[in-house]
C-alpha cells in the first residue's frame, strides 16, 4: 500500500463547481504539503502544514483552501473551480526540514 | 524572488551515453538542494545535498553541489531506457521549510 494516498486519481468537472482533493498518509509525518504541477513550470507550493494547528500559505494559494483534519489527513479545496486550475496536484509529506519530501501519485484535475 | 533554473529543458540521448543535467539557483535562506526523478507518477527522491564539493553517488547516478557558484549537476553514466523521466531539482529553505522547484529536465533515452 502507498504511504501517501491521494483521491481521486482523476477528476473532470465544470467551472464554478466546488472540488475537494484528499490526501492521507501512513508515514506518521507531521509536515504535509500541496503542490500543483503545470507543464514547463515545475511544482508550485499551494499550502503546507506543520501540524494540525499550523497551516501556511504557499506561493499560489489564491483560489484554494485546505483543512488538516488529523495528522494523517490533509485536504485541498477549490471553492469555485476555474479552467486555469486544470493541473496535476500532488500531496507530499516530510518528517522534518532535514528529510526529503515523499509524494503521492497525484490527482489529475481538469476543469471545463 | 527565489528561482531555480534547470538546463537543458529536454534532452534525447542513446543508451550508453553519459548525461549531465544542470541546476542553478537564487534562493534566500538556502538549506539544501534535492534531486527527484519523475516518471509517470510521483516524484521519487534521488539525492539531498547540503555541503559543497561532496559528491553523492547511487549506482550510475551522482550529484554534486557548489554553494559558491550556486549550482548543482546530476550525472548519469551508461544511460538506460529506464532512465527516461523528468528530473526535478528543488531548493529547500530554512525559513518556513519552503521548497522551490525548477521546471525539470525531460530526459529520453532511446535504444
Amino acid at each position: 500500500d502507498a504511504d501517501v494516498t491521494q483521491t481521486p486519481r482523476n477528476r473532470i468537472t465544470k467551472t464554478g463547481k466546488r472540488i475537494m482533493l484528499e490526501c492521507s498518509q501512513t508515514k506518521g509525518h507531521d509536515r504535509m504539503y500541496w503542490y500543483r504541477q503545470d507543464p514547463g513550470l515545475g511544482l508550485r507550493l499551494i499550502y503546507y502544514s506543520f501540524d494540525v494547528k499550523d497551516i501556511n500559505k504557499g506561493e499560489i494559494s489564491d483560489g484554494y483552501s485546505v483543512s488538516r483534519q488529523a495528522q494523517a489527513k490533509f485536504s485541498l479545496s477549490l471553492e469555485s473551480a476555474i479552467p486555469n486550475q486544470t493541473a496535476l496536484y500532488f500531496c507530499a509529506t516530510s518528517e522534518d526540514e532535514l528529510e526529503p519530501q515523499h509524494f503521492g501519485d497525484g490527482t489529475r484535475l481538469s476543469i471545463l | 524572488e527565489d528561482k531555480v533554473v534547470q538546463s537543458p529543458l529536454s534532452l534525447v540521448v542513446h543508451e550508453g551515453d553519459t548525461v549531465t543535467l544542470n541546476c542553478s539557483y537564487e534562493v534566500t535562506n538556502f538549506r539544501s538542494l534535492l534531486w527527484y526523478k519523475q516518471e509517470k507518477k510521483a516524484p521519487t527522491f534521488l539525492f539531498m545535498l547540503t555541503s559543497s564539493g561532496i559528491e553523492k553517488k547511487s549506482g550510475r547516478l551522482s550529484s554534486i553541489l557548489d554553494k559558491k557558484e550556486l549550482f548543482s549537476i546530476l550525472n548519469i553514466t551508461a544511460t538506460q531506457t529506464g532512465d527516461s523521466a523528468v528530473y526535478l531539482c528543488a531548493c529547500r529553505k530554512t525559513s518556513y521549510d519552503k521548497v522551490i522547484f525548477g521546471p525539470g529536465t525531460s530526459l529520453s533515452v532511446i535504444p
